[in-house]
This record gives structure tokens, sequence and C-alpha cells, in this order.
């Protein structure tokens, strides 16, 4: 069966330093990761994803995420926080079986606090 | 291209009562996903539909059901409504060209309470 799950339910960092939000997974055979982000009163914004290939995986608004094989870890990165990146943030993985890629499983989520 | 669209945006019921919530997917996307989101169990996925079929389900009871439109337009069900059916009521489309590797884009939601 596949899972994700997210430690922390909130991270607090201050605006213009680095942020991380964690998330472990448990998959059998390669996992299919994505990170989505979501402001309140609103659907999940896609951010980035893991499929193959490099482990460092650049996405949307200065989002990047590492995937870590051996310690089966997919954590969030930015450089820089800004106020607006405050928002909940969901780890999650896709089913992979045949005709069940379209089912996601999704981590608890995690509340991210920017303060300025 | 516009993004998923789901109406309507809020609801609110009572119970015993059914509802019928729409989604409308991007243009050229043929797969729609269902999910709820509530505090208590977080982003549980309902049911998928491509050409028309029921692909996957989710542990939901038979009350929450679904359809797709030939223009891949898709409807959810929820009959003899609970308490605990109030919940963000999310839609996300994919192309199904690259499966795997695919993105399911989601909607802004429909927000059910029911009293």
């Amino acid at each position: 069966a596949q899972s994700v799950a997210q430690p922390e339910d909130q991270v607090n960092v201050a605006e213009g330093n680095p942020l991380t939000v964690k998330c472990t997974y448990s998959v059998s055979g390669n996992p299919y990761l994505f990170w989505y982000v979501q402001y309140p009163n609103r659907g999940l914004q896609f951010l980035l994803k893991y499929i193959t290939g490099d482990n460092l995986v650049k996405g949307s608004y200065g989002f990047e995420a590492e995937f870590n094989k051996s310690q089966t870890s997919f954590h969030l990165k930015k450089p820089s926080a800004l106020v607006s990146d405050s928002a909940l943030y969901f780890c999650a993985v896709r089913d992979r079986g045949l005709y069940n890629f379209n089912k996601f499983y999704f981590g608890s989520g995690t509340k991210l606090n920017v303060k300025p | 291209k516009a993004g998923v669209t789901q109406t309507p945006r809020y609801l609110i019921k009572t119970r015993g009562q059914q509802v019928t919530l729409s989604c409308s997917p991007i243009s050229g996307h043929r797969s729609v996903s269902w999910y709820q989101q509530t505090p208590g169990q977080g982003l549980q996925f309902l049911f998928e539909y491509f050409s028309e079929t029921q692909r996957n389900k989710g542990n939901f009871p038979g009350r929450f059901s679904g359809r797709q439109f030939s223009n891949s337009r898709s409807e959810m069900n929820v009959s003899t409504l609970e308490l605990g059916d109030s919940a963000l009521y999310l839609c996300a489309s994919s192309s199904y060209t690259r499966r795997y590797t695919d993105t399911q884009y989601f909607g802004p939601g429909t927000r059910l309470t029911v009293l």
C-alpha cells in the first residue's frame, strides 16, 4: 500500500529564511510523489512532482523538493520564505496499480506560517 | 486554458436530503477524480471516472455516487445526507495520456454543510 506522512502539523519561519516542509513515504516500487499547496477557501494548487531522474526537483513559485530514496523522504524547500507562502501544504503519492494511477494518497498537511 | 471548475461553490443542506455537485475538467482532460476533505480525515479519495466509466472507488458508502458525461464533465451525488458529510469536495482532472507522469489539477472545491 502507498502512504505518505507529514510529521509536522505546523512549521513557523521568518520571512527571508529558508523553509523546509517534511514528507516521508512508504511505497512498493518506485514512488511518484507530488506537492500541492492550499490557500484558505481554495482548492489544491500543484507545486511540483518527482517521477524519475534528478533528486532535486524544481517547481512553481521558487519551491523545490529533494527526493531521498535511502531515507524515503521528499522534503519541500525554499531558499527564502515569503509571507505569501503561508498556506497548507500537502505531500501526495500516486497509486501504482495498472488502473489506479489517478488515485492519490495525501499526507495530513503541514501549515506553514511565515512571519514578517 | 481554463482550470477545473466546480459548481456550486457553497451548499447548505439538511440531514436526509440529497445533493449533486458538478465538475468541469480542464479542456482535453478525460479523467476526473473526486476527493473529500475534512479536518478529521484529511483528503480522501472518493472515485475516478474515465470515458464515462468509474475506474476506481475509495472506501465510502454507497450513498456516494458519481457519473461522467461524454464531454468529460462529472457529477457526484450524495444521498441521505448525514452531518458527517460536511466537507470540502474537490474535483481533479488529468489528461490520462502519460498515466504515471500525469499531474492532477484541482478545482476550487464545493463546500458542503449539512445541518
